[in-house]
């Protein structure tokens, strides 16, 4: 059975300073990694996705992935209070997206003011 | 560009009784899911469709979830007859790659 895992938090960082989310999957054979930002009440957001191993950076925000450890983070440099949120790590298995994403429950990210 | 939507956004309907779901998929996703979220569990995949057919349907949990999405447009999600762990969000999402799946708010189901 397919597995994320994340560290559900909360995870507290003060503003101006670098949060660090981490998402371990268990099936090898995972292609695509994605982290989405969910407020609350709200939908799933797409920050980021990556595919090859290495760092992708977007904006204020860095996706790390490590194949052979089957691990992933994302980096949020400058954290912003606005950036308070449940951050979920997704997987799209060897499939093709067939049979879907496979979500980890998700980090709840506090910036402290 | 309109999201995705989904109706009814909050539903609270008794154990037994039916509940249908709706989702509009962004015009010319021709993939849609349907993801649930029970509480204290994480997101789960229920189903996929490929325009109006089903590519996998390996997360629907039993025969009293039926979903349909006749000509490949919005798409129902219906739950006969309910039951109490039924409780939870149920969320659509579309994607007209693949790849980049982009949710709706979810419709939040209250069994009881």
């Amino acid at each position: 059975q397919k597995e994320v895992e994340q560290n559900s938090g909360p995870l507290s960082v003060p503003e101006g300073a670098i949060a660090s989310l981490n998402c371990t999957y268990s099936d090898r054979g995972s292609q695509s990694f994605f982290w989405y930002r969910q407020y609350s009440g709200k939908s799933p957001e797409l920050i980021m996705f990556i595919y090859s191993n290495g760092d992708k950076e977007d904006g204020r925000f860095t996706a790390q992935l490590n194949k052979a450890s089957q691990y992933v983070s994302l980096l949020i440099r400058d954290s912003q209070p606005s950036d308070s949120a449940t951050y979920l790590c997704a997987v799209m298995g060897s499939g093709g997206g067939a049979d879907g994403l496979t979500f980890g429950k998700g980090t709840h990210l506090i910036i402290q003011p | 560009e309109a999201g995705v939507t989904q109706f009814p956004s909050h539903s609270v309907i008794e154990k037994g009784q039916t509940v249908t779901l709706r989702c509009d998929p962004i015009s010319g996703h021709d993939n849609l899911y349907w993801y649930r979220r029970v509480m204290g569990k994480e997101i789960k995949f229920l189903l996929h469709f490929v325009k109006e057919s089903k590519q996998d349907e390996s997360g629907m949990p039993n025969n009293r979830f039926l979903a349909e999405r006749t000509g490949g447009t919005y798409s129902t999600l219906k739950v006969q007859p309910a039951e109490l762990e039924d409780s939870g969000v149920y969320f659509c999402a579309s994607s007209l790659t693949g790849n980049t799946i982009y949710f709706g708010e979810g419709s939040w189901l209250t069994v009881v």
